[in-house]
């Protein structure tokens, strides 16, 4: 299994660019998630999904949109980049909805918007 | 929202002493907790994570982190720090109810020779 993988690793946008970024998963996972890292901040959820066709917002939703039309993958698209979304993106999926089962995360995307 | 807390952004101890990162969550109701570690440019990899049962709970590499429901804490510890212990460390904590996961800021651990 190659687990959870994202692409691209890095990019570089300029303000107003539009972009998707990828992440699949192999494990027939059921719930999938994207997360930004920022110094400082953690680890905040943008948006997830509980099964395909089903998403939902996280703590920071504003400037992003998702679907989920596969099992399998679960891209993040960022309608209109501005230099606050410069962060490293994660996806992570887990088996089920359920929050007791353990979070597999991909390698990141690292994004800079200028 | 559930808030986490993670006492001290930056650790140093010496190899082979004991590591000591502190968590405390806020919430009436116990939640779900977990400990995450991240090694330079990589993902996130489970370490533990507390749902039921035995409040002491062991993860890999030789960590393990004890639930104090009168502290609202999640500590982790391991007796016996390693070169390779260096990383992030993260704890995260999620309501037994719901679907979401949130993150406290991160400590990093810097192991000296």
């Amino acid at each position: 299994n190659a687990g959870v993988t994202q692409t691209p690793k890095f990019q570089v946008l300029k303000t107003g660019q539009s972009m998707t970024l990828q992440c699949a998963q192999d494990m027939n996972h059921e719930y999938m998630s994207w997360y930004r890292q920022d110094p400082g901040m953690g680890l905040r959820l943008i948006h997830y999904s509980v099964g395909a066709g089903i998403t939902d917002q996280g703590e920071v939703p504003n400037g992003y949109n998702v679907s989920r039309s596969t099992t399998e993958d679960f891209p993040l698209r960022l309608l209109s980049a501005a230099p606050s979304q410069t962060s490293v993106y994660f996806c992570a999926s887990s088996y089920s909805r359920f929050s007791t089962d353990t979070q597999y995360f991909g390698p990141g995307t690292r994004l800079t918007v200028l | 929202a559930q808030s986490v807390t993670q006492l001290g952004s930056h650790v140093s101890v010496s190899e082979g002493a004991l590591v000591l990162l502190r968590c405390n969550y806020s919430s009436s109701v116990p939640p779900y907790l977990f400990w995450y570690v991240q090694y330079p440019n990589q993902g996130l990899q489970l370490l533990l994570k507390y749902t039921t049962g035995a409040t002491l709970v062991k993860g890999i590499n030789g960590f393990e982190a004890e639930f104090k429901k009168s502290e609202t804490s999640f500590h982790l510890t391991k007796p016996s720090a390693h070169m390779s212990d260096a990383a992030e460390y993260f704890c995260a904590v999620s309501e037994v109810t719901g679907n979401q996961f949130y993150f406290g800021t991160g400590t990093s651990l810097t192991v000296i020779p």
